[in-house]
């Protein structure tokens, strides 16, 4: 299995420009998480999907972010317009739940540069 | 907010064993403890779980308290590939499919 696949990774992009990034999720899974990486702070959540369906995107900052599964196999996130501010590594990991199954994986994330 | 607290940097000789620490005093009792690691500029990956009993697996084992207010994650041969930031999650059972929150870790370094 090719894990969860990230796009690009690296992005390196102008203020005020439209920044997209990419994931597949790993095949047969069905929930899906975008999370940021910041050194102030941390790990946090933008926002998942259960079933290609947004459930929880209280943690996306602003509404410059959005994010979308239109199917199972595929999520973009959005930034428009990037600020320096959004200078983050951005995570994506997909899971599988059901009875004894309790991991999340994890892709090897977008390092993202807004100067 | 994370309901963890593991101390932020620990060190350890290779090929000893490594003992990371966490209390989560607020446990309730339908959660589960995880551990996950990041390898520097890699996704968080993930080691193992326990939810009163101790536990092993080909990475690691988990020892979790009678009062389940703390656990230790034990590396019982560290090596350089292990030096990492290690988090430690309470969670509820089964919950795949919700987000993990994520603390501040402990930044693991395994000196040769």
């Amino acid at each position: 299995d090719a894990g969860v696949i990230q796009s690009p990774r690296h992005e390196v992009t102008e203020m005020g420009q439209e920044v997209t990034l990419r994931c597949k999720p790993i095949s047969g899974h069905n929930s899906l998480f975008w999370y940021r990486q910041t050194m102030m702070r941390g790990l946090e959540l933008l926002i998942y999907f259960n079933n290609n369906v947004p459930i929880d995107d209280s943690g996306m900052p602003e509404d410059r972010f959005s994010a979308k599964m239109p199917n199972a196999s595929f999520s973009t996130l959005k930034i428009q317009p990037s600020e320096p501010r959004d200078s983050a590594v951005y995570f994506c990991a997909s899971s599988l739940p059901g009875r004894g199954i309790h991991e999340q994986y994890f892709g090897p994330g977008t390092r993202l540069t807004v100067t | 907010d994370a309901k963890t607290t593991q101390p932020p940097s620990m060190d350890c000789a290779e090929g000893r064993a490594a003992n990371l620490p966490c209390n989560h005093s607020t446990i309730s009792g339908n959660e589960y403890v995880y551990w996950y690691r990041q390898i520097h500029s890699q996704g968080p990956q993930y080691i193992i779980h326990g939810l009163k009993n101790n536990e092993t697996n080909e990475m690691a084992s988990l020892i979790i308290t009678e009062d389940r207010k703390s656990s230790t994650l034990i590396l019982p041969h560290a090596t350089l590939r292990d030096t990492a930031v290690y988090y430690c999650i309470v969670r509820v059972a089964n919950s795949g499919n919700t987000p993990l929150v994520f603390g501040k870790g402990t930044r693991l370094s395994v000196i040769a």
